[in-house]
Order: structure tokens, then sequence, then C-alpha cells
């Protein structure tokens, strides 16, 4: 079956553009999560949907970003006014039900975005 | 804070050499740990979910091992081939939040 999509799969911005990354999970997963690994680090996380309730953005990192998913399905991250440490690869995962610990997550490919 | 951290950051192996790697995290208020493989231009795919303290699993040639009461879990490779070069995570679900906390990773390469 299809898995996690993500697009653009690569954007180039311009310092103060806003972008929009999509990220289509898999049909029927609950649970959708954002991530931004910028070079040499691990994935960090950003925000976590359960359905289209964002239940946590505790790791969003300035009110410069904004996360959506308004039907519970798709779901896009909004940078607005970009800066050139916002320039990461953006990782989008979705997981079948409510947020459990043991529960793998399935990855998109994520968007690398580079801010110039 | 919460640290998870990955040893070595990055490794070169001969074909069919064995290797492993050690992922480190905090050893109070354990309730999981994930191993996933990136490969280059591809998404991260998991590996593994480790619950129990002594846990042991396999799949193939790659191996994990789990010790909760010291912190941490060992990634075993064995006969290592040029498509097992990719980057290995480790990640750690914190309690009270939704938050998973990702090691830097190891990036393997294996060379033919």
């Amino acid at each position: 079956g299809a898995g996690v999509s993500q697009s653009p799969r690569y954007k180039v911005a311009k310092r103060g553009q806003d972008v929009a990354l999509r990220c289509d999970p898999i049909s029927g997963h609950v649970s959708l999560f954002w991530y931004q690994q910028a070079l040499g680090q691990g994935p960090e996380f950003l925000t976590y949907f359960q359905n289209e309730a964002q239940l946590d953005k505790s790791g969003l990192p300035s009110d410069r970003f904004f996360a959506e998913r308004p039907e519970g399905s798709v779901s896009t991250l909004k940078i607005q006014r970009t800066q050139q440490e916002d320039s990461a690869v953006y990782l989008c995962a979705s997981s079948p039900t409510i947020r459990q610990v043991q529960e793998t997550q399935y990855f998109g490919p994520g968007t690398r975005l580079l801010v110039l | 804070i919460l640290n998870v951290e990955q040893s070595p950051q990055s490794l070169h192996v001969q074909e069919g050499d064995s290797t492993n790697f050690t992922c480190s995290f905090p050893s109070s208020n354990f309730y999981a740990l994930h191993w996933y493989r990136w490969e280059t231009a591809k998404s991260p795919e998991a590996l593994f979910v480790m619950t129990l303290n002594g846990d042991e699993k396999k799949k193939g040639r790659i191996s994990a091992t789990l010790n909760t009461k010291e912190g941490y879990s060992y990634l075993y490779i064995k006969g290592s081939q040029p498509e097992d070069s990719a980057t290995y995570l480790c990640a750690f679900p914190t309690s009270g939040t939704y938050k998973y906390i990702f090691g830097t990773g190891t990036r393997l390469k294996v060379l033919a």
C-alpha cells in the first residue's frame, strides 16, 4: 500500500519568504508527527496531531511555525518569514492509533528546505 | 533535560565484518526504545521496538538488545553488506508528553 508521502521533496526559499510543506499520511492513521532534522543532528520533535487535534506543539521553535491537519488526514507545516536557521530536513510520520509508546511510526522521505 | 546519545557517530567497515553500535537513554521512566534505519534518499524505516529489560530481537542479520536498568541498547549487524549502509537512529518516547527524543544516529558505510 501507499506509504507516507511529503511534498515538495526539495524547497529553496529566500530569507523572509513563507513556505508550506505537505504531508500525506497513511490512510486511516490517527497519529501524525512532524520533526525537524538539522545537519548533523537527530530528528527533533515539532508537533503531534491526533486526528485533527493538535495535542502537542511544544517543539515548534517559534511563532513563525504553524501546523494544521484540518480534516484529520493531510497535514501542512507552514513557516512564515523563513530564516537561514530554518534550513533542515522536515520529516513527517504517522502511526495507526493514538500515540502509544510501543507503536512504530511510519516516516515520509522528508522535505529538504534550504533558506538562502 | 532528557538526552539520547548514540555512538559512534560514524563508522566504515569492510563487507563481511560484523559491527555494533550503542544507544544510551535515561534509565528512569522507561517505556520503550525504537530503532530505525534511514538509507540516503529514502524514508526512515522501523527495525525494532524494545520494551522489556533483557529483550533481544532479531531481523535477518540485524539484532538488538536492551538493558533498561543501565540505560543502553546495542544494535548488532552480522556479516555487513553494502546494502546495510545507512544511518541507524534510536528514539525514546517520553512520559507525560507526545514527544520522542531521537539520538543523532550512527552513520554506517559498508565497503565492498
